[in-house]
């Protein structure tokens, strides 16, 4: 069964440092693969995604994600984080063919100044 | 302009009662869907819809009945409401073929 891994429950990082949230998944073929944002009270907002092709991909606000198939990871990175980037961030796997995404269980990123 | 609105954003009740949740898009998109998020945050899809016909139906106890009158619209009704029920329950819309989703701000509902 599909199935998405977020190791890290809560994470805490000073404003200007560089950010890497993990990502796990479980999909017999290769999946599409997305990074989600969701800030206080709000819905989830895309930040990148996966589908095929290089394997690093580019997102909004200064945000990258790389695919690495041997490893079944798609880790989310930043190089400097801005305290505006203070969310919970959720990875998801899809199956190809559906309409069906799988959510991990979420990151929660606390920024200081 | 709202892409995807959901009302109500807050919904109290009690315990047996039965309730709604309304969601509208404006993108143009042909598939809608219903998340649930519980209290640690774990998103779960629901139900989708494709053009007003129901594509996924996740294990999902049939007190909860989504209605698609056409495809820019789908509202989740909920029967005899549990306290389990308390979550917060997001809209989305993306086209066929797993691209974008765009999310509603969520529904948190909570059942006394």
């Amino acid at each position: 069964a599909q199935s998405v891994t977020q190791p890290d429950i809560h994470i805490t990082v000073s404003e200007g440092a560089s950010l890497e949230l993990r990502c796990n998944y479980s999909y017999g073929a290769t999946p599409y693969l997305f990074w989600y944002v969701q800030s206080p009270g709000q819905g989830l907002q895309l930040l990148l995604k996966y589908f095929s092709g290089d394997t690093l991909v580019q997102g909004i606000k200064g945000f990258e994600a790389e695919f690495k198939r041997s490893q079944s990871s798609f880790n989310l990175r930043k190089p400097s984080v801005h305290w505006s980037d203070a969310a919970e961030y959720f990875c998801a796997v899809g199956q190809r063919g559906t309409d069906k995404l799988i959510f991990g269980t979420g990151t929660r990123l606390q920024v200081f100044p | 302009d709202t892409a995807v609105s959901q009302t109500p954003k807050y919904l109290v009740t009690q315990m047996g009662n039965d309730k709604s949740i309304k969601c509208e898009q404006n993108l143009g998109h042909d598939t809608m869907y219903w998340y649930k998020q519980d209290s640690k945050k774990f998103l779960k899809i629901m139900f989708s819809y494709n053009n007003k016909e129901l594509i996924i139906n996740e294990t999902v106890p049939n007190r909860f009945s989504p209605k698609s009158p056409d495809k820019a619209h789908l509202n989740l009704h909920i029967n005899s409401l549990e306290l389990g029920d308390s979550a917060v329950y997001f809209c989305a819309s993306s086209n066929r073929g797993n691209e974008k989703l765009f999310f509603g701000s969520g529904t948190q509902l909570s059942v006394l």
